[in-house]
């Protein structure tokens, strides 16, 4: 079964850092994109960007470029969104999904997705 | 950036309804479209991909339709467990947009 299992919820104060994760697992780590998708509270759902784990190859939205990082261990089949200095508004949950077929092209849509990080930002 | 409008953004049904849903994209995506449906508390789920192709397991009563930037999704006979919010997501070109939900609630 394709599976992608995300890290816990997460609590933080503005301006730390923190990276949360997506293992994947079923499947072939390396040859699927992954993406990542902001949903704000109460909010519809906003691409952030895909990562290719064979060669970390990277698109990230203009809305999300330089506020996050996108990256993959290869050697534990997990990708990682991670924030420098946190705020507020980036109180959210946040979705992992792989894309749904095999291809290093980066078009394609999402499934299966994870069951979410929610992040917290509050002084 | 594709811009993606949803219409209606929210719509009360009855069990047993037929209902349409529809995704504008600002420019053509060659049916590049994406269909979801989302639940409170749960993650989103695939329906729909390719503008028609239906996800394997997904109840035959969902489908799409459409082209160059004018896209549907139907479900020809609401059942209970439909009421939830859909999403079309383009994925011709990076970033690939969401459109901003259609909040589906029992009449």
């Amino acid at each position: 079964e394709v599976q992608l299992v995300q890290s816990g919820a997460e609590v933080k104060k503005p301006g730390q850092s923190l990276k949360i994760s997506c293992q994947g697992s079923g499947y072939s780590f390396t040859s699927y994109w992954i993406g990542w998708v902001r949903q704000m509270p109460g909010k519809g759902l906003e691409w952030m960007g895909i990562i290719y784990p064979g060669d970390s190859d990277t698109r990230y939205s203009p809305s999300f470029q330089g506020q996050v990082t996108m990256s993959v261990d290869k050697s534990i089949s997990t990708a990682y969104l991670q924030w420098s200095s946190l705020k507020a508004s980036d109180t959210a949950m946040y979705y992992c999904a792989r894309h749904g077929t095999y291809s290093n092209s980066p078009t394609n849509w999402f499934d299966p997705w994870g069951q979410g990080t929610l992040v917290t930002v509050s002084s | 950036d594709i811009q993606m409008t949803q219409s209606p953004s929210s719509l009360s049904a009855s069990v047993g309804d037929r209902v349409t849903i529809t995704c504008r994209a600002s420019q053509g995506i060659s049916n590049s479209l994406a269909w979801y449906q989302q639940k409170p508390g749960k993650a989103p789920n695939l329906l729909l991909y390719a503008a028609s192709r239906l996800k394997s397991g997904v109840p035959s009563r969902f489908s799409g339709s459409g082209s160059g930037t004018d896209y549907t999704l139907t479900i020809s006979s609401l059942q209970p467990e439909d009421f939830a919010t859909y999403y079309c997501q383009q994925y011709y070109s990076t970033p690939h947009t969401f459109g901003q939900g259609t909040k589906l609630e029992i009449k």
